[in-house]
């Protein structure tokens, strides 16, 4: 396991189009988190998973956006009908339950968003 | 809601002396984690450095050390014998206890630069 993965890394799109980010997390943790980074910022939150469950969204993930993680392992991020504000890189994270505290994330290289 | 600070942009140290970063936070919460995240210019976010509130001991990972002041909410991290490969930006995060959420939250980030 060489630890999280995150495709694409880098992805152009034009405004109003539709992106999907995958994460592979490391195989046996069981928490995932994506979290935004804008120029010159720490990361934002946005969702975190357990298992293949939802349990919290920030209100930076607007309707245009939605996680899934179906079977609890890899993980999808779809912005729809981007908008240039969406220009960021996307990290994903993951960890385990417990100890995480502990040992905290690891995180992926990241997906850089541009929007033209 | 908890925040945290970083309150210099920039910073820069020759190699081989020592530097400190700064990080301030707020919380109400008794039980609560800090770390240290370094982020190079690959973008891949690194754990350097984690400490738990409840232990009154100061981490300490090799070269790297934190000042953890509880009662001020100050948690410092020290670099000595700074080397080329310690240029990157560092981020401070905080995040709550192992059974109260899981989100980190970020500083605005340091960015250090290594004089040679």
């Amino acid at each position: 396991d060489t630890g999280v993965s995150q495709d694409p890394r880098h992805k152009i799109t034009k405004r109003g189009q539709n992106v999907t980010f995958r994460c592979d997390p490391i195989s046996e943790h069981n928490r995932l988190y994506w979290y935004r980074q804008t120029l010159g910022q720490g990361p934002e939150f946005l969702t975190y998973f357990q298992n293949e469950a939802q349990l919290e969204k920030s209100r930076l993930l607007s309707d245009r956006f939605s996680a899934e993680r179906p079977k609890g392992s890899f993980s999808t991020l779809e912005i729809q009908r981007t908008e240039q504000g969406d220009s960021a890189m996307y990290l994903c994270a993951s960890s385990y339950l417990p100890g995480q505290g502990i040992h905290g994330y690891t995180f992926g290289s990241g997906t850089r968003l541009t929007v033209v | 809601a908890q925040t945290v600070t970083q309150s210099q942009p920039e910073m820069s140290v020759q190699e081989a002396e020592t530097v400190t970063l700064s990080c301030t936070y707020d919380t109400s919460e008794s039980d609560y984690y800090l770390f240290w995240y370094k982020q190079p210019p690959s973008r891949q976010m690194i754990l350097v450095i984690r400490q738990e509130a409840y232990k009154q001991q100061n981490a300490t990972e090799n070269r790297f050390s934190v000042n953890f002041q509880k009662a001020a909410k100050s948690f410092s991290l020290k670099i000595s014998d700074s080397q080329l490969g310690d240029a990157a930006m560092y981020f401070c995060a905080y995040r709550r206890g192992e059974t109260s959420g899981s989100r980190l939250t970020f500083g605005e980030g340091t960015q250090l630069t290594v004089n040679p």
